[in-house]
């Protein structure tokens, strides 16, 4: 499709495990971006990228949380040591160059994680 | 700290009933104003982007309006197909990312 793809669209996995978590962008867009959603907030920063490098990665909330785009298309993000707090959807953004100052951004449907 | 605050959290209102939506905001720069909308199971879909005070968007029955502290969506003669949550996010100064509110879940009734 020529949407952003995430997968799994549903991850279910215990305490203490380790979880990748995929992003497929737009074909061409540039600028990839994850966030977090729990049920009732709004989307919670993680990490944005430019290419292949990280430009912004403040919003990641620790060290079990790392993220790669190593030929600046798709992006996995890295979760060590689960906790039940990591619970939420992780959401997939992508952006063209022309589109990163209009706030333009193309999202995923997300990633639905349960830790049990 | 880059903040945003959108009332009510939720909104019912019936089908032709027009109303607003807020979003109060403090941003060190602000670079952009955006509006999304967000079905349930969904990411978030763009609507409009607002950069300076006293610009205005429209898109069908929306209008977004931007002073220098708050943005209002107004929703002209609803209907239930408008039924979302509806987010209100920022980008100011150097950053790249967007800052989102939580929302406000809007239901219109038939």
């Amino acid at each position: 499709g020529a949407g952003v793809s995430q997968t799994p669209s549903n991850k279910v996995t215990e305490k203490g495990k380790y979880v990748e978590l995929r992003c497929d962008p737009i074909s061409g867009h540039t600028a990839l971006y994850w966030y977090r959603q729990s049920l009732g907030q709004g989307p919670e920063f993680l990490i944005y990228f430019q290419g292949t490098g990280a430009a912004d990665d403040s919003g990641l909330p620790n060290d079990r949380f790392f993220a790669v785009r190593p030929e600046g298309s798709v992006s996995t993000l890295k979760i060590q040591r689960t906790e039940r707090g990591d619970s939420a959807v992780y959401l997939c953004a992508s952006s063209s160059p022309g589109s990163s100052n209009t706030g333009e951004l193309f999202f995923g449907e997300g990633s639905r994680l349960t830790v049990l | 700290e880059d903040q945003v605050t959108q009332s009510p959290e939720a909104l019912r209102l019936q089908e032709g009933e027009s109303s607003s939506l807020n979003c109060s905001y403090t941003v060190s720069g602000l670079r952009g104003l955006f509006w999304y909308r967000q079905d349930p199971g969904k990411g978030p879909e763009f609507l409009f982007t607002l950069y300076s005070a006293g610009e205005e968007k429209e898109k069908e029955r929306l209008k977004a309006t931007l002073t220098k502290k708050e943005s209002f969506l107004h929703i002209t003669a609803p209907k239930p197909e408008d039924s979302a949550t509806y987010l209100c996010a920022v980008q100011g100064g150097s950053q790249g990312n967007l800052i989102f509110g939580k929302g406000t879940k809007l239901s219109v009734k038939p």
